[in-house]
């Protein structure tokens, strides 16, 4: 089975800092997805950016960016020039593929951009 | 274009009591997920309809919750009696097909007291 773990349960940085969330996950899949999905006090569900395991080159979206180490099977998110909009619950998700889009999410992290 | 639309925003009910959630999708969107995600923690995966048709279900409890898809667009969740640990929030999500990006609504936040 697949798990998803995300060790820091809150973080907080200040505004135009940089920060980083971390990953990590088990699975014996070779070929899979992987996500981080920001939810906002409005509680929506937002894909921040998806990575494919297949592909060695990080996923990068804006300020958004993901270091991913498939050996360590580590997927963290790099959040640059951080803005107060950024502040939200953050999940890592893992998706087997061909799997009918059935994520495995993390616990979260609450980030919190401080003025 | 508009999203997955979620109604109520909010619901507060005596235990005990049925409870019903209503669901939109975005138009065209033929896959639809009922997820629940209790606080603190990520989604968790009900049902998932393709179409009409529930294809995974597996996660529902069925003693006290039916979610239905009539026409393969809107869907309703419904949990009768709603018991204390169902206090959460219940999210839904479609996408255009399996295996493509699933846009989520903003969740119905039950409270059962």
């Amino acid at each position: 089975a697949q798990t998803v773990t995300q060790s820091q349960p809150e973080m907080s940085v200040q505004e135009a800092e940089t920060v980083t969330l971390s990953c990590t996950y088990d699975t014996s899949e070779s070929n899979y997805y992987l996500f981080w999905y920001k939810q906002p006090p409005s509680r929506q569900m937002i894909l921040v950016i998806r990575q494919e395991a297949y592909k060695q080159q990080n996923a990068t979206e804006n300020r958004f960016s993901v270091n991913f180490q498939k050996a360590a099977k580590s997927f963290s998110l790099k959040i640059s020039d951080s803005q107060l909009g950024d502040t939200a619950m953050y999940f890592c998700a893992f998706m087997k593929k061909d799997s009918n889009y059935q994520l495995i999410w993390g616990a979260g992290t609450k980030l919190i951009i401080k003025p | 274009e508009a999203g997955v639309v979620q109604s109520p925003r909010y619901k507060i009910i005596e235990k005990k009591q049925p409870v019903a959630f209503w669901c939109n999708p975005i138009s065209g969107h033929n896959t639809l997920y009922w997820y629940r995600q209790n606080l603190g923690q990520g989604p968790e995966l009900l049902i998932r309809y393709e179409n009409e048709e529930a294809v995974d279900d597996s996660q529902l409890p069925k003693d006290r919750f039916s979610a239905e898809r009539l026409k393969g667009v809107d869907s309703t969740l419904k949990i009768q009696p709603a018991e204390l640990g169902d206090s959460a929030v219940y999210l839904c999500a479609s996408s255009f097909q399996e295996n493509t990006e699933a846009f989520f609504g903003q969740g119905t936040r039950l409270t059962v007291v």
